[in-house]
């Protein structure tokens, strides 16, 4: 059964701080690992992907990648109220159009 | 404008009276899928597609049926809904070789 582990949070920022989320998955042959938010009520939405070993930053946001210890985290930089909502992390355990797996999701809350 | 559009929004209903959710892409994606998402359990596959006319279980495809007659269109049916399908249910859809998914606006069942 292949899983990925989320800590469900609420994890609780003040506003301009920096946000970590973490997500662990267990099948060590996964290549693609994806963030999405989701506001309540609302459908996900991709922010990040990242495949390779490393960082990889796009605005305030950066994904980081360590294969070998089958981890993957997403840092928001000047944390904004509006960056409140449930983050998922989602792994493809092989590659092409075999089904993402998803992470239940951590609720992050930014206090202004 | 380019989108996944599911129909009803919401839906109240009774066990047992047979629904159907449409599903509808306008992007020409190849790949198609149904999720479910409760509180605790984060976003679980009902079934996918690959294509018109093929289509495959997810983890949670138990009281639930799909057919791609066309490519744009996914619809999800319940032939005898049962509470433990409340649930909110989100169509999905991707082009071959890419793995970013784009998701509908989302369905609210609930079945009493």
């Amino acid at each position: 059964q292949k899983e990925v582990e989320q800590n469900s949070g609420p994890l609780s920022v003040p506003e301009g701080a920096i946000a970590s989320l973490n997500c662990t998955y267990s099948d060590r042959v996964s290549q693609s690992f994806f963030w999405y938010r989701q506001y309540s009520g609302k459908s996900p939405e991709l922010i990040m992907s990242i495949y390779s070993n490393g960082d990889k930053e796009d605005g305030r946001f950066t994904a980081q990648l360590n294969k070998a210890s089958q981890y993957v985290s997403l840092l928001i930089r000047d944390s904004q109220p509006s960056d409140s909502a449930t983050y998922l992390c989602a792994v493809n355990p092989n590659s092409g159009n075999t089904p993402l797996v998803f992470g239940k999701g951590t609720r992050l809350s930014v206090i202004a | 404008e380019a989108q996944v559009t599911q129909n009803p929004r919401y839906l109240i209903t009774v066990t047992g009276k047979k629904l159907t959710v449409t599903c509808s892409q306008n992007m020409n994606h190849e790949y198609m899928s149904w999720y479910r998402q409760d509180p605790g359990l984060g976003l679980r596959q009902i079934y996918y597609s690959m294509n018109v006319e093929v289509t495959d279980k997810g983890d949670v495809p138990e009281g639930y049926k799909v057919s791609r007659k066309e490519k744009r269109n996914f619809p999800l049916i319940l032939e005898s809904p049962s509470p433990n399908q409340t649930s909110l249910y989100f169509c999905a859809s991707k082009p071959t070789g890419e793995e970013t998914q784009y998701f509908g606006p989302g369905t609210r069942l609930l079945v009493l």
